[in-house]
């Protein structure tokens, strides 16, 4: 079955500083990604979608320039969460599509702890 | 049952009952709908779907039962093992590569 590859699955950073997540498909083609947030006992609060080769529409209240998304091929996307801080601290999880059906394909996660 | 403040509510079950989660979805227009299955610290796992053309589906141990009239989806587990275990999630979507919208869960607690 499709598989969804997320890496680093955790990450620790200083307060300030910029970490990138990186969600591949690794044997299908992914026209569309979603990156989701996750606080503890919270539900997937999906931040924004991306489509490769254009910009990514993000959901209201999120901010682009904190969170840069890229989707600059049909296999990988990144997620880039800029001068971090520890409200930033949550559980990112990225979703791949492809237009061969209508299965939505999860990566496992990144923890991120802002310190 | 909806969940109310942050606090994902609990369905607690004993083991070889039927567990019977519900979900309350908003959008009429949604044409496919997802229960996941996710496990601490990992990512959500497909369970079963249903388009908005069925009532019912049927997998392994598990059915999804589809309300359009009452905006209800439920997902009914046979058998309840303690892997079962985990928080439970409706999603549902406009139509196929459209964004995924997430209930906002429930965990189930199998007793053994």
């Amino acid at each position: 079955g499709a598989v969804v590859s997320q890496h680093p699955s955790w990450v620790i950073c200083k307060s300030g500083t910029s970490v990138k997540i990186e969600c591949r498909s690794l044997d299908f083609q992914a026209t569309t990604m979603f990156w989701y947030r996750q606080f503890p006992k919270q539900s997937l609060m999906l931040m924004a979608t991306s489509n490769e080769g254009s910009k990514a529409t993000y959901e209201q209240g999120v901010e682009k320039d904190k969170f840069l998304i890229n989707h600059a091929s049909l296999t990988l996307s990144t997620l880039t969460v800029t001068s971090a801080h520890p409200e930033d601290s949550s559980f990112y999880i990225c979703s791949a599509t492809s237009p061969l059906d209508y299965g939505y394909t999860f990566g496992s996660g990144t923890r991120l702890t802002v310190v | 049952g909806e969940s109310v403040g942050l606090h994902l509510p609990t369905l607690s079950v004993q083991e070889g009952d039927n567990s019977i989660i519900n979900c309350a979805y908003s959008n009429s227009a949604s044409d496919y709908f997802i229960w996941y299955k996710q496990e601490s610290g990992k990512g959500p796992q497909f369970i079963i779907d249903i388009r908005s053309n069925m009532d019912k589906r049927q997998g392994q141990r598990v059915t999804v039962l589809l309300n359009k009239t009452v905006k209800h989806l439920s997902l009914q587990i046979a058998a309840t093992q303690p892997g079962d275990s985990a928080v439970y999630f409706c999603a549902e979507s406009p139509g196929a590569n459209s964004k995924l919208t997430f209930g906002k869960g429930i965990t189930l607690s199998v007793r053994p």
